[in-house]
C-alpha cells in the first residue's frame, strides 16, 4: 500500500534562509512519482516540482529542489532564499496509479 | 490554457438538500480526480477516472456519494442528502498519462457548507 509521512506540522525559516521540508514514503513498486504542491492561504493547490523514481538527477525548479534518496525513501523539498511568499502549507504527494498526500507541513517565513 | 474549472466556487446549503459539484478538467487529458479537503482527514481521494470510466471509488465515504463523467469534458460528483460532517472544500483535478509522472493540476476546489 502506498503511504506518505511529513512528521513536520509547521516550519519556521528566516527570509533569505534556505529550508527542507521531509517527507518519506513507502510503496513496495519500483516505479513512482514523487510530488510537491504548495496551498497558500487563498486555498488553491500550485504544483511545484516533480520526481521520478527512475531520475538520477534530484528534480529542480527555480528555488525548489527535491533531495530524492531512493534507499531512505525520502523525498524532501529544499526552497533556496526563503521569500515572504513562500508562507503556506506545503504537501508531498505519491503517485503509482492514483495520487496520495501527506498531511502537509505549514511553513511561515520570518521577515 | 484554462485550467481545470470548477463550480461553484462557495457553496452554502442546508442540511438534507442535494449538492452537485462540477468540473471541467484541463483539455487532453484523460484522468480526472475528485478530492475532499478537510481539517481533520487532510486531503482525501475520493473517486478517480481514466478515460471517462471510473477507476477506483474506494474513497467515496457512503452512497450518499456518487460521481459521474458522462464526457471527456466534464465530471459531477452529487451529494444526495447533504449532511453538516460533509462540509469541506472539494477539488477536482485533472493529468495527462503521457506527461512526466502523470502531474495532477488542481481546480480552484470548491467550498461546501452545509447547516
Amino acid at each position: 500500500a502506498q503511504k506518505i509521512t511529513q512528521t513536520q506540522p509547521g516550519m519556521f525559516v528566516q527570509e533569505k534562509e534556505a529550508v527542507t521540508l521531509d517527507c518519506t514514503y513507502d510503496t513496495s513498486d519500483q516505479s513512482y512519482g514523487l510530488f510537491w504542491y504548495k496551498q497558500p492561504s487563498s486555498g488553491e493547490m500550485i504544483f511545484l516540482i516533480y520526481q521520478g523514481s527512475y531520475d538520477e538527477q534530484n528534480a529542480t525548479e527555480g528555488r525548489y529542489s527535491l533531495n530524492f534518496q531512493k534507499a531512505r525513501k525520502s523525498a524532501n523539498l529544499v526552497i533556496s532564499a526563503s521569500q515572504l511568499g513562500d508562507s503556506a502549507m506545503y504537501f508531498c504527494a505519491m503517485t503509482l496509479f492514483k495520487t496520495i498526500f501527506g498531511a502537509g507541513t505549514r511553513l511561515f517565513v520570518k521577515a | 490554457d484554462a485550467g481545470v474549472i470548477q463550480s461553484p466556487r462557495h457553496e452554502v446549503t442546508e442540511m438534507g438538500q442535494e449538492v452537485t459539484l462540477r468540473c471541467k478538467p484541463i483539455s487532453g487529458h484523460d484522468y480526472l480526480f475528485w478530492y475532499r479537503q478537510t481539517m481533520m482527514r487532510g486531503l482525501e481521494l475520493l473517486i478517480y477516472f481514466n478515460n471517462n470510466v471510473p477507476i477506483d471509488d474506494s474513497g467515496m465515504p457512503e452512497d450518499r456519494f456518487s460521481a459521474k463523467m458522462p464526457n471527456a469534458s466534464f465530471s459531477t460528483l452529487k451529494i444526495q442528502p447533504s449532511e453538516p460532517r460533509d462540509s469541506a472544500v472539494y477539488f477536482c483535478a485533472s493529468s495527462f498519462s503521457g506527461g512526466p509522472g502523470n502531474t495532477i493540476y488542481f481546480g480552484e476546489g470548491s467550498w461546501l457548507t452545509v447547516v
